[in-house]
Formats: C-alpha cells, sequence, structure tokens
C-alpha cells in the first residue's frame, strides 16, 4: 500500500497571503494525484487532478505540482471560504490513498 | 448534474449488520466505477470499497475485507455496502463517490473521485 503524507497538519495563513501545502508518497505514482478540499459538515470537493489539472470551476488561485513523490499544492492568495481541510490523494495502485490532511486556519 | 445521494446508517450494535445505500442520478449509471470512502469523526479520509460499472469487479481495503460487501443495481441507479460484523472503529461518515472517468476496466486504479454524495454517519456502540 503505498502512503501518502502531509505536511504540516495545519497551516496558520493571514487572508491574502500564499498558503504552500506538501504531499509526499511513499513510492512513486506518477502524476496520478488529486487534491480535494473538506469543509466542515461537507463533502471532499475535487480541487486538481493528474497533480496540476484544475477541475472544473476551480478558482485559478489553486494550482498544483509535482510528480513522482512529491507534490505541492499552491493557493496564491487565501480567501476566507478557503479556509478548510486539504487532502491529497493516489490512485496509481490500488488501495486509493489519501494522506492525513492538512488544514489551514486563518492567523 | 451529477447528484449522489447516501442513505442507510443508523446507530448499530457491534457485531451487528447494516446496508448503505446511494442513489445516483445525472449521468449513465453503468458506465462508471463508484467507490464508497469513509471517514472517522474527527478524523481524515479512508477508501473502503470501489465497483466497477458492470458491477463485475470489486475491490476492497483490507480493513474490512471479507465484512463488507459492495454492489449494485444498475437498472436502479443505486449502489450499495452490505455491512456485517461491525465494530467500533467501523464507526464513521460513509460517502459514495464516483470516479470521475470511464474507463473499460479499473483493474489500473487510475481514476480520482468527482463527484461525492452528502455521506451517511454509520455509528456502531452498545
Amino acid at each position: 500500500e503505498i502512503v501518502m503524507t502531509q505536511s504540516p497538519a495545519t497551516l496558520s495563513v493571514s487572508p491574502g497571503e500564499r498558503a504552500t501545502l506538501s504531499c509526499r508518497a511513499s513510492q512513486s505514482v506518477s502524476s496520478n494525484l488529486a487534491w480535494y478540499q473538506q469543509k466542515p459538515g461537507q463533502a471532499p470537493r475535487l480541487l486538481i487532478y493528474g497533480a496540476s489539472t484544475r477541475a472544473t470551476g476551480i478558482p485559478a488561485r489553486f494550482s498544483g505540482s509535482g510528480s513522482g513523490t512529491e507534490f505541492t499544492l499552491t493557493i496564491s492568495s487565501l480567501q476566507s471560504e478557503d479556509f478548510a481541510v486539504y487532502y491529497c490523494q493516489q490512485y496509481n495502485n490500488w488501495p486509493r490513498t489519501f494522506g492525513g490532511g492538512t488544514k489551514v486556519e486563518i492567523k | 448534474e451529477v447528484q449522489l445521494l447516501e442513505s442507510g446508517g443508523g446507530l448499530v450494535q457491534p457485531g451487528g449488520s447494516l446496508r448503505l445505500s446511494c442513489a445516483a442520478s445525472g449521468f449513465t449509471f453503468s458506465s462508471y466505477a463508484m467507490s464508497w470512502v469513509r471517514q472517522a469523526p474527527g478524523k481524515g479520509l479512508e477508501w473502503v470499497s470501489a465497483i466497477s460499472g458492470s458491477g463485475g469487479s470489486t475491490y476492497y481495503a483490507d480493513s474490512v475485507k471479507g465484512r463488507f460487501t459492495i454492489s449494485r443495481d444498475n437498472s436502479k441507479n443505486t449502489l450499495y455496502l452490505q455491512m456485517n460484523s461491525l465494530r467500533a472503529e467501523d464507526t464513521a461518515v460513509y460517502y459514495c463517490a464516483k470516479d470521475a472517468l470511464y474507463v473499460p476496466s479499473i483493474a489500473a486504479a487510475g481514476n480520482w473521485f468527482d463527484p461525492w454524495g452528502q455521506g451517511t454517519l454509520v455509528t456502531v456502540s452498545s
């Protein structure tokens, strides 16, 4: 099983600042990586797939990069609605596995 | 618009059984693999099980293998999860999720989840 490790667990950021979230895979997943956003009481929402392709309707301030074992989600200028938990997920191998999440909170 | 609506959650005693349902609409249900993903209270996401569009292929997480059974009725556009021998650690919100892309086989894992249902809470407690 591929283990996905996200860091940091919590990120405190002021509105308007940049947030950089990391995700590491225990073995290469090529570019088969997705990012999801989850707000309290809501289901996860797809942000990024293929490591760097934004899903439909996702603002351009969200960007993904990386391949192999190291991935990054960047939110260029945090808006109030972006404070949430973010999960990475690999879909290169079964079982599909998630990282433990990064909570982005208001500083 | 794609919609996924889970139901069937509730309180069950350890060792008991429960069947979850996920009613799908807005897409050709039989063309897409579907999964169940769960989230324990205050915890992260855990993929539980997946089934191909035809229902002929299924996959399970080790944590539920032998206890849970995923199935689908394409004539009713409905996904199911039969959960037996439930344990306290199965307590979670259970989401159904659609594979984003049509693929002829799910033997290769390569697909992400989009969209997700709103979830149904399963509580295993005496």
